[in-house]
This record gives structure tokens, sequence and C-alpha cells, in this order.
């Protein structure tokens, strides 16, 4: 049974960084790009992130590009994204998911999410 | 960026009834448009991908089609368990992007 669990959501100021991590289970966790996709209370779903399997290919979405970095540890069957210079609209449920190509990009195993909360 | 748009943005409907909900893409895309539901409180699941490919496990009553820029999801007879807000996704291009939703509300 594959798993997704992230951690490190939080209560954070303005300005302030937190770290997310995800940890997965049982598939070849290296050989497959990974994403976050973030969702604000009450709002559709935003993609945020991702990461190919051997961590040299990333990219952003604009809203936090400069201010997210995603990586990965294949050991650790790990992946993480620190925020810095965190705003009030990076509020919302963090998802971690796989990405699939099979043939096009989809997301398609997902955490239960991890909740950020940027207020002061 | 390729804006992702759909319709309607909510609708009631009966258990039976067969639903359709659509998405526009702002260029054309091919056929790299993916399904997701969601329910409250839930992570997104998905259903379909590359526009009409049945997610495993997914039930045969959930269809998808179209391609270039318009896309459709269908549900054939809508069972109690359909009801849940869904998103179509392009992976054309980045920023991946998500419709706003559709909300799938008991009538």
């Amino acid at each position: 049974q594959v798993q997704v669990v992230e951690s490190g959501g939080g209560l954070v100021k303005p300005g302030g960084s937190l770290r997310l991590s995800c940890v997965v289970s049982s598939f070849s966790f290296s050989d497959d790009y990974m994403t976050w996709i973030r969702q604000a209370p009450g709002k559709g779903l935003e993609w945020v992130a991702y990461i190919s399997g051997n961590g040299r290919t990333i990219d952003y979405g604009d809203s936090v590009k400069g201010r997210f970095t995603i990586s990965r540890d294949n050991a650790k069957k790990s992946l993480f994204l620190q925020m810095n210079s965190l705003r009030a609209d990076d509020t919302g449920v963090y998802y971690c998911a796989r990405v699939e190509y099979s043939p096009i990009y989809n997301m398609d195993v997902w955490g239960n999410g991890t909740t950020v909360t940027v207020s002061s | 960026d390729i804006q992702m748009t759909q319709s309607p943005s909510s609708l009631s409907a009966s258990v039976g009834d067969r639903v359709t909900i659509s998405c526009r893409a702002s260029q054309t895309i091919t056929l790299y448009v993916n399904w997701y539901q969601q329910k409250p409180g839930k992570a997104p699941k998905l259903l379909l991908y590359a526009a009409s490919s049945l997610q495993s496990g997914v039930p045969s009553r959930i269809s998808g089609s179209g391609s270039g820029t318009e896309f459709t999801l269908t549900i054939s007879s809508l069972q109690p368990e359909d009801f849940a807000t869904y998103y179509c996704q392009q992976t054309y291009s980045t920023p991946w992007t998500f419709g706003q939703g559709t909300k799938v509300e008991i009538k």
C-alpha cells in the first residue's frame, strides 16, 4: 500500500520560515517526480513546485519562486519544502504527491496534507 | 500561463442523474488534462488522466473526453459517493494549473 505522509506545518508569523517534510513508502521513490500542491482555505488547488527523481530538474509556481525551495533525500524517501519570507496568502493545506508519467504527468498518490497558517 | 476554466462552478443533481462538467483551456493542450475529485477535508483523488484514461479503481460510470482546448467529465449515473468537488488540471506546460472547481451537490 503506497503511503505519503506530510509533516511540518504550523503557525508562523509573516516573514518567517517553515520546512515541510513528506515521507513516502512502498514505491521506488528515487524514480519518481514529486510535487507540492497547496489549497488556501475554501479555495481551489494551486501547484507549488516539482522535483525530478534525481533532483536535477526543479520548477516552481510564480507565486513562490525565489521564496520556496523544494528538495529530496532519496535514501530517506523524503521530500522537503523550505518556505521562507512567508506571507498571509501562503496559508493553506500543503499536499505532497507523486507525479506519474503515463502518458502525461498526473498526480496519482497524495498525502493527507499539512496545514500552514501565516498570521501575526 | 495556461488558464483552465470550468463550468459550471456548482450544480445540484439527484442520484441517478447524468452529470457533465466542462473544462476549457486558454490554449491548445492536446490531451494533457487530468481530473480530480475532492471531498471535504480530504486530499484530491485522481479520476482520469490524459483526458479520457480511467485511473485504476475508479468506477466506469465516470468518463472523460475532449482534446485541444475543450474537455468534459461525465458521470453517467450519479451515486451518493460522487457528491464532491471536481477539478481539471493541465500538465502541458508549467506552471501546472487547475480549474477553479465544480461542486456537485445533492438536489
